[in-house]
């Protein structure tokens, strides 16, 4: 298993603000994630952090709004660039270690944008 | 585009009972199927998980069912408790472990 541990796991945040998000893994990873989980709804993935190059993001995010960085293999961050009330979410990394292939989630960082 | 969805978005059991959570798919090329519990307040959290070669799995209190035919996964939870009230999803992924969640089924147990 991983124990993955988020930072911060709560904020209140101001419109227009950014803020970036931690995602620390106590043992190495092959592949680290990050997702959105708005309010009532599941999740949906953001992009894979690779490590030591660009993100690869899904459909509807891009890097101006979700640069994340890998700069190794327990480490990853997610900011949350310009914020409005509609980032108003959870935020949660995921990954899969490098033995087995089961994945897993941290307890997420919840996010309020006012 | 692909998609994973779910039957129902609320289920209701006795405790005491046996439950049963249903997620159709629609990835043909998913190999790997998970599901996660998340409690109010709390991160998904891994229950069980079946690979594509595989059509059935068990835990402790859980098993896994996966019909390729009709791309139909399902979890059973024996002798539902209390604390087994929380949102169940299914997930399914591809080689490179990105997940498609389904939108989740609500589970509650009565006392």
């Amino acid at each position: 298993s991983a124990v993955i541990s988020q930072k911060p796991s709560r904020d209140i945040c101001q419109r227009g603000t950014s803020l970036t998000i931690q995602c620390q893994v106590d043992s190495q990873v092959t592949m680290m994630f990050w997702y959105r989980q708005q309010p009532g709804q599941s999740l949906t993935l953001i992009a894979t952090a690779n490590q030591g190059s660009e993100a690869t993001y899904e459909s509807g995010f891009v890097i101006d709004k979700f640069p994340i960085s890998r700069p190794n293999l327990t480490f990853s961050t997610l900011t949350v660039s310009n914020m409005s009330p509609e980032d108003s979410s959870i935020y949660l990394c995921s990954v899969v270690p490098r033995a087995g292939n089961t994945i897993y989630f941290g307890e997420g960082s919840w996010l309020t944008v006012v | 585009g692909e998609s994973v969805g779910l039957h129902l978005p609320t289920l209701s059991v006795q405790e005491g009972d046996n439950s049963i959570i249903n997620c159709a798919y629609s990835n043909s090329a998913s190999d790997y199927f998970i599901w996660y519990k998340q409690e109010s307040g709390k991160g998904p959290q891994f229950i069980i998980d079946i690979r594509s070669n595989m059509d059935k799995r068990q835990g402790q209190r859980v098993t896994v069912l996966l019909n390729k035919t009709v791309k139909h996964l399902s979890l059973q939870i024996a002798a539902t408790q209390p604390g087994d009230s929380a949102v169940y999803f299914c997930a399914e992924a591809t080689g490179r472990r990105a997940l498609t969640f389904g939108s989740g089924t609500r589970l509650q147990v009565q006392p």
